[in-house]
């Protein structure tokens, strides 16, 4: 049973680039959430999809932007990259079916270094 | 004002102690609360949701307050391998809100 999976690990880019970081959900999850982790901080969350909606969003401008798909993996695109984007992009599923409130299982994340 | 605080630590503590986190959250109307650990360059892992009633998974216990809206961590005969980064994580709305964690180092 695969648990929550992300890709890719390490990601190199250049101010004003673009960027698509994927994952797909543990089996069984239906909710996708992502989050950006600065060194030291614990975990911002960025926004929430569940049935291929947006359902939250937290404090992140709109160069953040996401898509979930029918099979309930997810994408996060991040555009006109800035240095303060380096980070790890952390994605999250759980079995929400709509409670919002269950815990939630965390990929490995994806290193974004922006040079 | 955070809305999850949590003391950055770190904690270093001695194999077999028993050592307690607090963290304090500001949204009264914030659903369900958990404890999350994170070791170096890691992912966060759940390590257990909190309930008023009190839950505990054997060495570790937490709690909820709601009244005084903070959440705590208990760890008793604390073992090496529970050094990491223990983060608190409050729900709302579908909204999770991390703490920035409290850092325990357990020492031989």
């Amino acid at each position: 049973d695969a648990g929550v999976t992300q890709s890719p690990t390490h990601l190199i880019k250049t101010r004003g680039q673009q960027v698509t970081l994927r994952c797909s959900p543990k089996s069984g999850h239906d909710t996708v959430s992502w989050y950006q982790q600065a060194l030291g901080q614990g975990p911002q969350f960025i926004f929430q999809y569940y049935e291929e909606e947006e359902r939250q969003r937290g404090n992140f401008p709109d160069r953040f932007s996401g898509h979930q798909f029918p099979n309930y993996s997810s994408e996060l695109n991040v555009n006109a990259l800035l240095l303060g984007d380096s980070a790890l992009y952390l994605c999250a599923s759980s079995a929400n079916k709509g409670l919002n409130n269950q815990p939630q299982h965390f990929g490995d994340g994806t290193r974004l270094s922006i040079l | 004002r955070k809305e999850v605080e949590q003391d950055p630590g770190p904690f270093n503590v001695p194999e077999g102690a028993t050592v307690a986190f607090n963290c304090t959250y500001s949204n009264s109307a914030s659903q369900s609360f958990f404890w999350y650990r994170q070791d170096c360059r890691k992912e966060p892992k759940l390590l257990m949701s909190v309930y008023s009633s009190g839950n505990e998974d054997g060495r570790f216990t937490a709690q909820l307050n709601r009244a005084s809206q903070y959440i705590s961590l208990l760890i008793r005969d604390s073992k090496l391998s529970d050094s990491a980064t223990y983060l608190c994580v409050v729900n709302r709305e579908g909204k999770s809100t991390f703490g920035d964690g409290t850092t325990l180092t357990v020492k031989p």
